[in-house]
This record gives structure tokens, sequence and C-alpha cells, in this order.
């Protein structure tokens, strides 16, 4: 079945700890995004990458990196810069640039 | 620069009773219009999606939406809520070409027995 996996589904790391999130699709798009999630304040668009090499800043990309070294995947690494990173990360993908994005399970994160 | 509002943050309803969650967007350009739902813990799932021609559309679960330009409204309804329904919804618009989705802020979706 085709889809997107994100792993792992929660992740527990200490505070000043660099931290990556994975993000597989095998639905050969060639857009993926990745959003933070907070109660309350819907989704929030932190990288995407259109190709293969190339990626994009969203509105909260401070304290993140992300790579697009595969068509197939996307990681993010949430970085000690990030002030607040206790979240819930959704990664997505999409063929085109106006159609439906498809979204991975979710990892939710926990800096404690 | 585009928005989306959705206008309440939750929405009680008894079961099998209809329902209707409301979208506005502003835009200066076409757009294209997506509800997606949310269970607890989980990914978004597309519910539908409007393009372009009936302004109607029908989605999964016997959810629809219709379109309205003149005020830019995009809302979601069910005739007939289930306990099942419970989720969180999330109204969202794309009109340019930068990849990029507006997100609404969501709407709980309470169903109550």
């Amino acid at each position: 079945d085709g889809g997107i996996t994100q792993s792992p589904k929660y992740l527990f790391r200490k505070e000043g700890q660099n931290v990556t999130l994975s993000c597989e699709q095998n639905l050969n798009h060639d857009a993926m995004y990745w959003y933070r999630q907070d109660p309350g304040q819907g989704l929030r668009l932190i990288y995407y990458s259109q190709i293969v090499n190339d990626f994009q800043k969203g509105d909260i990309a401070e304290g993140y990196s992300v790579s697009r070294e595969k068509k197939e995947s996307f990681p993010l690494t949430v970085t000690s810069a990030q002030k607040n990173p206790t979240a819930f990360y959704l990664c997505a993908s999409s063929l085109e640039d106006v159609d439906e994005q498809f979204f991975g399970p979710g990892t939710r994160l926990t800096v404690l | 620069a585009q928005s989306v509002t959705q206008l309440d943050s939750q929405v009680p309803v008894f079961e099998e009773a209809p329902v209707e969650l409301r979208c506005n967007y502003s835009s200066s350009v076409s757009v294209y219009l997506f509800w997606y739902v949310q269970y607890p813990n989980q990914g978004l799932q597309l519910l539908l999606k409007y393009l372009s021609g009936s302004t109607l559309v029908k989605g999964i679960n016997g959810f629809e939406a219709e379109f309205n330009k003149s005020q830019t409204s995009f809302h979601l309804r069910k005739p007939s809520v289930h306990i099942s329904d419970t989720a969180e919804y999330f109204c969202a618009v794309s009109g340019g070409s930068n990849y990029q989705l507006i997100w609404g802020a969501g709407t709980k979706l309470i169903i109550k027995p």
C-alpha cells in the first residue's frame, strides 16, 4: 500500500539534544512538507520541498533543519536552538502544487 | 495574503442531528479549498476538495461542502452525525503556485449521546 510513514510515533528527548524525525513516502510525490501542531493553533508550516535537493523555509523554520537527498525521504531535525520543541509533528506530501496533501500518522515529541 | 477562518473552535451536537462547520477565507485569486479530518493522535485525512466545477462537493463519510464565492465561504455539512464523527476538522485553501496550503485553526466536533 502506498502512503507516508513517520517514525517513531512517540519520542522523548532531554533539553539541549538534537533529534531527527523520519518521514518516508512511496507515493512518488515530488513535494513534501513538515508541519508543527499545537493545541488550538492548527497546522504551522516548518519547511517544504518541491524537488530533491531543494527546500524552502515555512512560517516557523527557526530551530529546525531538513534535507531532501532522496525523493522518498524528508527528515526533520529539531535542534537545541528550538525554544519550545514539544509538539505533534506531521509530515505530508503532494503530487502537484494545488493538489491535496497526504499526511503521515505524526510523531509526538516531548522534550523533558 | 490569504487567510482562513474557522468561526467555531468547538461544535457540540447530539447524535443523529445535522451539523454545519463554518469556514471563511480571504483571497484575491482563485482558490482551491479542502476539508480534512483528524482523529485523536492521528494524521489528517482528506474529507473533500473543491478545485472547480459544481459548487456542491460531496466527500467521504457522508459529508458535503458548498463553495460560495460571493461570501468567500466553504462550509462543511452532514445531515446526521454519528459518534464516530468525533474529531477535529480543518479547512484549508490553496491559491498560489508555492505549494502551500493555508490552514484554519480547526473545529472540534463533539457528539453528545
